[in-house]
């Protein structure tokens, strides 16, 4: 199975800096489908990225993603408050579909 | 509005078995598939398995192979989990969600399993 690896686990930044967040794969990732989903305690998980670069519906344009092969990144250009959580990658090219352990995202 | 309104919570003993609804709304539910996921209190986002509505195909992790079970209902447009011969580490929030990446999720549905 392909393991994911995130770093760093935890990121500590203030409102309105930029976050870069990574994700390697073990192995290639097949047709680059690799997603990104942001969970905030209590809540469900939400899309954010999906296809290593495409924006879900509805999320704001200062998330992007980027990659392939075994490197991606989700950037968010300026933090707002709410984005502070905690973020997870996950590949669904090949079975079993496996996630990161998770980056969070603190307040410094 | 797509919504995955799932079963509430549920306390089980050690050995016994549970099944978590997740009824969908807003869409076809044929079109897309059903994904199940878990996590553990503390911890990350586990993948237990995949249903085609469409045709009833499935496909498990190797890791519950033997204790998952998949099924949907098309007519009520309900898709379900369950898992038997529960230990205490299946203690975990389960959620369903829609497609291969994950666009709509169910609100989680907390087992705990304890004597």
């Amino acid at each position: 199975e392909i393991v994911l690896t995130q770093s760093p686990g935890t990121l500590s930044l203030s409102p309105g800096e930029r976050a870069t967040l990574s994700c390697r794969a073990s192995q290639s990732v097949t047709n680059s489908f690799l997603s990104w989903y942001q969970q905030k305690p209590g809540q469900a998980p939400r899309l954010l990225i999906y296809g290593a670069a495409s924006r879900a519906t509805g999320i704001p344009d200062r998330f992007s993603g980027s990659g392939s092969g075994t490197d991606f990144t989700l950037t968010i250009s300026r933090l707002e408050p709410e984005d502070f959580a905690v973020y997870y990658c996950q590949q669904y090219g090949s079975s079993p579909q496996t996630f990161g352990q998770g980056t969070k995202v603190e307040i410094k | 509005q797509v919504q995955l309104v799932q079963s509430g919570a549920e306390v089980k003993e050690p050995g016994a078995s549970v099944k978590v609804s997740c009824k969908a709304s807003g869409y076809t539910f044929t079109t897309y598939g059903v994904t199940w996921v878990r996590q553990a209190p503390g911890q990350g986002l586990e993948w237990m398995g995949w249903i085609s509505p469409y045709n009833g195909n499935t496909n498990y992790a190797q890791k519950f192979q033997g204790r998952v079970s998949m099924t949907t209902d098309t007519s009520t447009s309900t898709a379900y989990m369950e898992l038997r011969s529960l230990r205490s580490d299946d203690t975990a929030i389960y959620y369903c969600a829609r497609r291969i990446f994950f666009d709509y999720w169910g609100q989680g549905t907390l087992v705990t399993v304890a004597s």
